[in-house]
C-alpha cells in the first residue's frame, strides 16, 4: 500500500542552524502539507502546497520556514535558523489522488530537537 | 472557541469491550469532513476513518465506526472488540470547506489504555 515517507526520522541540531526535512508524498497525490506537534500537545497546521505554490500557511509559518518541491517526488520543509521552540515532531501529509480522495495521509514524522 | 473538543483526556477499557471516544466540533461551513487518527507511542499518525458532512450513512472501517450526529455536531469514534494494540492516543480532526487542500484542525486527543 502506498505511503508517505519522511527522512530523517530524528534530527538533532544546534540553535541557529538550518535544517531541511524531507518527505516523499504518495505518488499520485496533488496536495501536500506540513504539520507539527510539540511534545504532549496537539497537532498544528503549518502549510499546504498545491501546484507548486503555497495554498495556505499558519501564523507559525513565518519567514524562517520555507517549502519546496524540488522534483517530482520530494517535498521539503526548511527552517533557516532554528530556535529552541522549533523542537517538535514534524509531519508531512498528502492527499487528493486520482480518485479525488480528501483523506490526508501522514508520514511517520521527523522528530526535531534543537539544542 | 475550540473547533474540535475531545473531553476525555484519558480512558481505561478492558480488552474485548467496545469503546466510544467522544468528539464534538464547531463550524458554520456546510461542507466539512471529519477524521479520526491514531497515534501509537512510536509517534506516527495513522488514519482510521473519514466522514463527510453530506454523507448520509455513518462511516465504518472494520472495527471502527463513526457515530455522526450532525445536529449535535458530534462525531464519536466507536471501536468494537478492543484489543491491546488499540492502546494509543486518538485524535479527532476536521477539515472545513469544500477545497481539497484545506487544512485539518486537530483536537487535543484522548489517550486510550486497553487493559488485559
Amino acid at each position: 500500500e502506498p505511503e508517505v515517507t519522511q527522512t530523517p526520522s530524528h534530527q538533532v541540531t544546534q540553535m541557529g542552524q538550518e535544517v531541511i526535512l524531507r518527505c516523499v508524498p504518495i505518488s499520485n497525490h496533488l496536495y501536500f502539507y506540513w504539520y507539527r506537534q510539540i511534545l504532549g500537545q496537539k497537532v498544528e497546521f503549518l502549510v499546504s502546497f498545491y501546484n507548486n505554490e503555497i495554498s495556505e500557511k499558519s501564523e507559525i509559518f513565518d519567514d524562517q520556514f520555507s517549502v519546496e518541491r524540488p522534483d517530482g517526488s520530494n517535498f521539503t520543509l526548511k527552517i533557516r535558523s532554528t530556535k529552541l521552540e522549533d523542537s517538535a515532531m514534524y509531519f508531512c501529509a498528502s492527499s487528493g489522488g486520482a480518485g479525488g480522495g480528501e483523506t490526508q495521509y501522514f508520514g511517520p514524522g521527523t522528530r526535531l530537537l534543537v539544542l | 472557541a475550540q473547533k474540535i473538543t475531545q473531553t476525555q483526556p484519558g480512558m481505561f477499557v478492558q480488552e474485548k469491550e467496545a469503546v466510544t471516544l467522544d468528539c464534538t466540533y464547531d463550524t458554520s461551513d456546510p461542507s466539512y469532513g471529519l477524521f479520526w487518527y491514531k497515534q501509537p507511542s512510536s509517534g506516527e499518525m495513522i488514519f482510521l476513518i473519514y466522514q463527510g458532512s453530506y454523507d448520509q450513512q455513518n462511516a465504518t472501517e472494520g472495527r471502527y465506526s463513526l457515530n455522526f450526529q450532525k445536529a449535535r455536531k458530534s462525531a464519536n469514534l466507536v471501536i468494537s472488540a478492543s484489543q491491546l494494540g488499540d492502546s494509543a492516543m486518538y485524535f479527532c480532526a476536521m477539515r472545513e470547506g469544500g477545497g481539497r487542500d484545506d487544512k485539518i484542525i486537530f483536537g487535543k486527543g484522548t489517550r486510550l489504555h486497553i487493559l488485559p
